[in-house]
């Protein structure tokens, strides 16, 4: 079983909807992660915070918006999305921050549809 | 330029084969590490292995093993005896120490499917 969990498995929103995707881990880890994977496709980085604070936006549509409210809780807020933005988004931890060879351990996603 | 190149799109084997997926990385680094990860059709992507460009030596685990080899810039990974429970798609990544925060950049994915 994922030590990281995310809630809701299944999403389908309209274009008008806010929702919002959850990610929680307990290991510890001070680095969090959201990757965008489209189908057949591997996974694109979209935030990465470190100690709580964000460190990378990879030039994300301001439609998604990231919080991290506490070191094991990760969420990315939807607003006015497009059909386009359909997609697994997975949620991930490192117990080092990004770049000094810590693996990633990933959530089962969360799959959003956008009407 | 592409940094993980995995040129292997989709390889399909009967049972008890072996099989190797192939990963082609470029970097100007000298220090980076890389992973391999599987994937199933359960979405979660599962961390197989990490190796840091300082540690050639090759790994076995039970009946998966990786070949690193720096001079060809390769991490291939193989499976021996495959299990219909090893259909997956498998990702090759890798990850910079220059860039400081630089998070995996993965490779574009072998869908490998496993034939009873």
């Amino acid at each position: 079983d994922t030590e990281v969990t995310q809630t809701p498995k299944h999403l389908v929103m309209g274009m008008t909807n806010k929702k919002s995707l959850k990610c929680e881990q307990h290991m510890g880890h001070r680095a969090m992660y959201w990757y965008k994977q489209k189908a057949k496709k591997p996974p694109e980085l979209m935030f990465v915070y470190s100690y709580e604070k964000l460190s990378i936006n990879e030039s994300v549509p301001s439609r998604f918006s990231p919080e991290c409210p506490n070191s094991s809780l990760l969420n990315l807020h939807l607003h006015a999305l497009q059909p386009e933005d359909s997609a697994l988004y997975l949620c991930a931890s490192s117990q080092e921050v990004a770049g000094r060879g810590g693996e990633l351990f990933f959530g089962e996603g969360s799959r959003l549809t956008v009407l | 330029a592409q940094k993980v190149t995995q040129a292997q799109t989709e390889i399909s084997v009967v049972e008890k084969e072996d099989v190797t997926l192939d990963c082609v990385y470029e970097t100007r680094d000298t220090t980076y590490y890389l992973f391999w990860y599987k994937q199933p059709p359960s979405g979660e992507l599962v961390f197989l292995i990490r190796r840091n460009s300082f540690d050639e030596q090759n790994e076995i685990s039970g009946r998966y093993s990786w070949n690193f080899q720096k001079s060809t810039s390769s991490f291939n990974f193989t499976i021996t005896a495959s299990q219909v429970v090893d259909s997956a798609v498998y990702f090759c990544a890798l990850s910079e120490s220059h860039r400081g925060n630089t998070p995996l950049v993965f490779g574009k994915g072998t869908r490998l499917s496993v034939i009873a």
